[in-house]
């Protein structure tokens, strides 16, 4: 079993929609969870970073953890076509040293 | 913010050569830097971490004598793959952390070994 599972899509989705995007995982000790934006042929480019359970926000960003289902989602609102990206979760023990990535989300935006 | 450089972007090789990628910390002291190494449609895979003037510490399966990590500097980290081969063609990024937790990525190379 892989420690951070993500649905690699692609998912579809028209300009003005909410997007959910999701990951789970197996380690109870990850502490950091992040959500980072990758676009073709680009290093990633880090979106979120939250500590432990909860939600932040960022503009359009909402980033929640729920520690005791192992689960974090991030959500775009009123996603534009410049969102279209892979969208990758990652996660950090307490050490906060090696970053566990997930396999990464394809997202398009029509117009 | 943090920027983190990658030289070459983009480089293409024969089969048996060594190519040699440079990570550089722009705007920050780089006390550990990490390289990644990502197959198309493929998350991202630790290779191994490196912190300034001490030995990288390599991810189970990843061969240290054929990818060679040097951080000479707290700006500065270099990985050469040696004797390249088609299937070591990939997308190579680092990322260099500060004192706080957060990495910052490099934009990456792309090599391809013919």
């Amino acid at each position: 079993q892989k420690e951070v599972e993500q649905d690699p899509g692609p998912l579809s989705v028209p300009e003005g929609a909410i997007v959910s995007l999701n990951c789970t995982y197996s380690n109870s000790a990850f502490q950091y969870f992040m959500w980072y934006r990758q676009y073709s042929r680009k290093g990633p480019e880090l979106l979120m970073y939250t500590y432990s359970s909860g939600n932040k926000e960022d503009g359009r960003f909402t980033a929640q953890v729920d520690k005791s289902s192992k689960y974090i989602s991030l959500f775009i609102r009123d996603s534009q076509p410049s969102d279209s990206a892979t969208y990758l979760c990652a996660m950090q023990d307490s050490s906060a040293s090696k970053i566990i990535f997930g396999s990464g989300t394809r997202l398009s935006i029509r117009p | 913010g943090a920027v983190v450089s990658q030289h070459p972007s983009r480089v293409i090789c024969k089969s048996g050569t060594s190519v040699k990628i440079e990570c550089r910390s722009l705007d920050f002291q780089a006390t550990t830097m990490f390289w990644y190494r990502q197959f198309p449609k493929q998350s991202l895979m630790l290779m191994a971490t490196s912190n300034e003037g001490s030995k990288a510490t390599y991810e189970q399966g990843v061969e240290k004598d054929k990818f060679l990590i040097n951080h000479a500097s707290l700006t500065l980290s270099t990985l050469t793959v040696t004797s390249a081969h088609p299937e070591d063609s990939s997308f190579y990024i680092c990322s260099a952390m500060t004192g706080g937790d957060t990495q910052y990525f490099g934009p990456g190379t792309r090599l391809t070994v013919l």
